[in-house]
């Protein structure tokens, strides 16, 4: 079974200030995860994946991605938050010996304030 | 040339009609899937197809049913629509069915039963 968690339901930060959404997961064998972010009236779009390496991922817009495994997380990080990151971002696991089918968190809503 | 893309953006139905949502995709992905998101932002997996199986989530109505006229379109067709069919359907398509590739996501229709 797969599973995920982001804990916070909104995050605020101030423009310029670091920002970090974080997530959880659980997995019977190893993860393959996903960020995705997703603004008002759009589709999901895909930000940065987690699959084997290095633990810091790099992504789209500056964001990066941290793999914690003895943590079981992958916070979702930007160094320098900008009012048009406001959205709200999910993440998604797959377990690499299950369904190919992902399981997402419920979302984290990021607000950056001017 | 847009990737996935789905018609039509809005609906409004009365209960008890039968409707369907088109999706398309021309990224040449052999999987799709059907998401619905609820009033809460919350993404609920309804059905995963590729050319060789059909995976559905047991927790959705019978009423509901994907059909593939071919690889790049995966339709939704609704029968007896209820006012719990309220929420937003998104289309996505991913490359194989491999657990590390990521999904792209159509714009979203937003249904709304009367």
């Amino acid at each position: 079974a797969q599973s995920v968690a982001q804990p916070e339901d909104q995050v605020n930060v101030a423009e310029g200030n670091p920002l970090t959404v974080k997530c959880t997961y659980s997995v019977s064998g190893n993860p393959y995860l996903f960020w995705y972010v997703q603004y008002p009236n759009r589709g999901l779009q895909f930000l940065l994946k987690y699959i084997t390496g290095d633990n810091l991922v790099k992504g789209s817009y500056g964001f990066e991605a941290e793999f914690n495994k003895s943590q079981t997380s992958f916070h979702l990080k930007k160094p320098s938050a900008l009012v048009s990151d406001s959205a709200l971002y999910f993440c998604a696991v797959r377990d690499r010996l299950g369904s190919y089918i992902p399981t997402f968190g419920r979302g984290t809503s990021l607000i950056v304030h001017p | 040339d847009t990737a996935v893309s789905q018609t039509p953006k809005y609906l409004v139905t009365q209960m008890g009609n039968d409707k369907s949502i088109k999706c398309e995709q021309n990224l040449g992905h052999d999987t799709m899937y059907w998401y619905k998101q609820d009033s809460k932002k919350f993404l609920k997996i309804m059905f995963s197809y590729n050319n060789k199986e059909l995976i559905i989530n047991e927790t959705v109505p019978n009423r509901f049913s994907p059909k593939s006229p071919d690889k790049a379109h995966l339709n939704l067709h609704i029968n007896s629509l209820e006012l719990g069919d309220s929420a937003v359907y998104f289309c996505a398509s991913s490359q194989g069915g491999v657990s590390y590739n990521e999904q792209f996501f159509g714009p979203g229709t937003r249904l709304t039963v009367l």
